[in-house]
């Protein structure tokens, strides 16, 4: 199984600044008809988690553009340009390259 | 408005199975997959497995095989999961996901989620 990686665990952020989540991968992410599958989600507490970027860098219908995806391979980095207080919860990178699906442990995003 | 509505929150036995069910809304059922997903008390998520609905083609995540079976009736617009011979380490929030059939880890909308409790 491919394992995912997040760091960090915890991220104190301040409201207007911007904050960095980075998700590495135990094998590349590329699958075999080139895409790169690699999604970020957002969970809220009591709630179902939400879709913010698919294959690496595409935001989802709906997230506002202070989210962004990039990376490449086995590494990727999801960015919040101005942090928002709704933006608190907790990330989850997920690679969907390969069976079974496997998801990072989480980073919990928590205003300062 | 395209949604998910899942069963209820289930209280079961050790060694005992649950079905929850995933009722699909306003698309069209048979041209996306569903993801079951779950999460216990205070921990990350966990990928269970895929169905394709059009076919029926499963993919379950070993840890599951023989225990779990993904299924869906077209008639109703609905996806079950059955996981059987319960331990308490199975008390989490199962989640299904709609997942697009040619954008792998696209999930979107999700289930609100089902409680199932395992306790004796």
């Amino acid at each position: 199984d491919i394992v995912m990686t997040q760091t960090p665990l915890s991220s104190p952020a301040t409201l207007g600044q911007p904050a960095s989540i980075s998700c590495r991968s135990s094998q590349s992410l590329v699958h075999r008809d080139g895409n790169t599958y690699l999604s970020w989600f957002h969970q809220r507490p009591g709630q179902p988690p939400r879709l913010l970027i698919y294959k690496v860098s595409n935001r989802f219908s709906g997230v506002p553009d202070r989210f962004s995806g990039s990376g490449a391979g086995t590494d990727f980095t999801l960015k919040i340009s101005s942090v928002e207080a709704e933006d608190v919860g907790v990330y989850y990178c997920m690679q969907a390259t390969q069976f079974p699906y496997t998801f990072g442990q989480g980073t919990r995003v928590d205003i300062k | 408005q395209v949604q998910l509505l899942q069963s209820g929150a289930e209280v079961k036995k050790p060694g005992a199975s649950v079905i929850v069910s995933c009722t699909a809304y306003d698309y069209m059922f048979t041209n996306y997959g569903i993801s079951w997903v779950r999460q216990a008390p205070g921990q990350g998520l966990e990928w269970m497995g895929w169905i394709s609905v059009h076919d029926g083609n499963t993919n379950t995540a070993q840890k599951f095989r023989g225990r779990a079976t993904m299924t869906t009736d077209t008639t109703t617009n609905t996806a079950y999961m059955e996981l059987r011979s319960l331990t308490s380490d199975d008390t989490a929030v199962y989640y299904c996901a709609r997942d697009h059939k040619y954008i792998y880890g696209w999930f979107d909308p999700w289930g609100q989620g089902t409680l199932v409790t395992v306790s004796s």
